[in-house]
């Protein structure tokens, strides 16, 4: 069974712009979580998204938004970009395990640099 | 407000040490779940172990273990006999509330990195 992935794996872009990462989850996978992973910040929790909608939201500002699409693949996407938010962005589907928790698997997420 | 913190920043040993990663929480919650997962260089995070606040019984898993204690919020990691391939950064991580067992929206701790030496 394919993993997680994640596409692009590196991206490089300049303040002002605006960039848009996807996720692929496991196939039959329908939760989509999203993190951003800084040296200072570490990882901290973006949103997570189920059956297409929007079902848990960290505190980022209104720049992050994403979306699912009917197949469980999500966007992410960051406008008007800044410099601190070069980070590692980390994209991770679940499914529920036989003892009625969840377990997520992550993908290897996107490096974004914007300079 | 939930918290995790992993106060070893950086850990190194050599290879056959026994090492301890520690991990101290906050939270208000009388039901939560905590988590361990390992992120080697590829960036990839690995899950490891998931624990709810009702299960303080110790686990071991091969070379694995983990020491749960509510009286003092904490949810350690012990790696014995440790090898090369153990290298890699090792986050704590906290979910608590409803459906705080579907871990999808973690607090996570800083990190340990852990170097193993040939």
């Amino acid at each position: 069974k394919a993993g997680v992935t994640q596409t692009p794996r590196y991206l490089i872009k300049t303040r002002g712009q605006q960039v848009t990462l996807s996720c692929s989850p496991i196939s039959g996978h329908r939760s989509v979580s999203w993190y951003q992973q800084t040296p200072g910040q570490g990882l901290q929790f973006l949103f997570e998204y189920f059956s297409e909608t929007q079902r848990n939201k960290g505190n980022f500002p209104g720049r992050f938004s994403g979306r699912q699409f009917s197949n469980s693949r999500s966007e992410m996407n960051v406008s008007t970009l800044e410099l601190g938010d070069s980070a590692l962005y980390l994209c991770a589907s679940s499914v529920r395990n036989t003892k009625g928790g969840n377990e997520q698997f992550f993908g290897p997420g996107t490096r974004l640099t914007v300079l | 407000a939930q918290k995790v913190t992993q106060a070893q920043t950086e850990i190194s040993v050599v290879e056959k040490e026994d090492v301890t990663l520690d991990c101290v929480y906050e939270t208000r919650d009388t039901t939560y779940y905590l988590f361990w997962y390992k992120q080697p260089p590829s960036g990839e995070l690995v899950f490891l172990i998931r624990r709810n606040s009702f299960d303080e019984q110790n686990e071991i898993s091969g070379r694995y273990s983990w020491n749960f204690q509510k009286s003092t919020s904490s949810f350690n990691f012990t790696i014995t006999a440790s090898q090369v391939v153990d290298s890699a950064v090792y986050f704590c991580a906290l979910s608590e509330g409803p459906g705080a067992g579907n871990n999808r929206k973690l607090i996570w701790g800083l990190g340990t990195s852990l170097a193993v030496n040939p």
